[in-house]
């Protein structure tokens, strides 16, 4: 069936230094990848997103890469500050049906001062 | 910028009970789903809305979950005889259709449903 496993379930990084955030997806007809950030009791809201058709995608401190073979993505944050301190998803969607997600099972991160 | 809206932000029910949650997705989007959060869990696909039909329901949605897109603008998901493992955080989202691929879902704030 249709899967997504997300890796680490916790992250904590030093203010300043990068976090990565794996995820792999079973589907592989799965040709959109969102990552959603999660502030406590609030909804999740888009931070970056990369289609199959594309390896990388940045923006700023955040990138996202993908690797349609082994069925991988990654997001990247670098030089964390608190405010990155959230829980983040990632998806997967595809167009055919319904373009539904399928998400992760989440990374807490914290960004230590 | 259009957000999507729901109520109510909590609902607390006793169990057996009917719950209606209400959503109202951005205007000119042509999706709609709902999503569950059980806490400290993921997110799970509930079921998708198109065309005023459900295109596509999770194993989840059984007999005592149903859609509604009433009028043109409220989309809500009833739950007819409440169980204690309904509670979670209820997660509406919408799509615009711009582009024909999967795009960006819109998440509105959720509904926290806890029944007792």
């Amino acid at each position: 069936g249709e899967n997504v496993e997300q890796h680490p379930s916790t992250l904590s990084v030093q203010e300043g230094d990068s976090a990565v955030i794996k995820c792999t997806y079973s589907d592989s007809a799965s040709n959109y990848f969102p990552w959603y950030k999660q502030e406590l009791g609030k909804r999740p809201q888009l931070i970056i997103d990369i289609r199959s058709n594309v390896g990388e995608k940045k923006d700023q401190r955040i990138a996202v890469t993908l690797n349609k073979t082994a069925k991988h993505f990654s997001l990247h944050i670098t030089e964390t500050q608190p405010e990155d301190s959230a829980v983040y998803f990632c998806a997967a969607s595809k167009t055919s049906g319904t373009y539904k997600y399928i998400f992760g099972t989440g990374t807490r991160l914290k960004v230590l001062a | 910028e259009p957000e999507v809206t729901q109520t109510p932000s909590h609902q607390v029910t006793q169990m057996g009970q009917e719950v209606i949650l209400r959503c109202v997705p951005i205007s000119n989007h042509l999706y709609f789903y709902w999503y569950r959060q059980i806490l400290g869990q993921k997110v799970e696909f509930l079921v998708s809305f198109y065309n005023n039909e459900i295109s596509e329901k999770s194993e989840i949605f059984d007999d005592q979950f149903s859609v509604e897109r009433p009028d043109g603008s409220n989309f809500t998901l009833k739950i007819r005889s409440t169980k204690l493992e309904d509670s979670a955080m209820y997660f509406c989202a919408s799509i615009g259709m711009r582009d024909p691929r999967p795009g960006e879902q819109y998440f509105g704030p959720g509904t926290r449903l806890t029944v007792t």
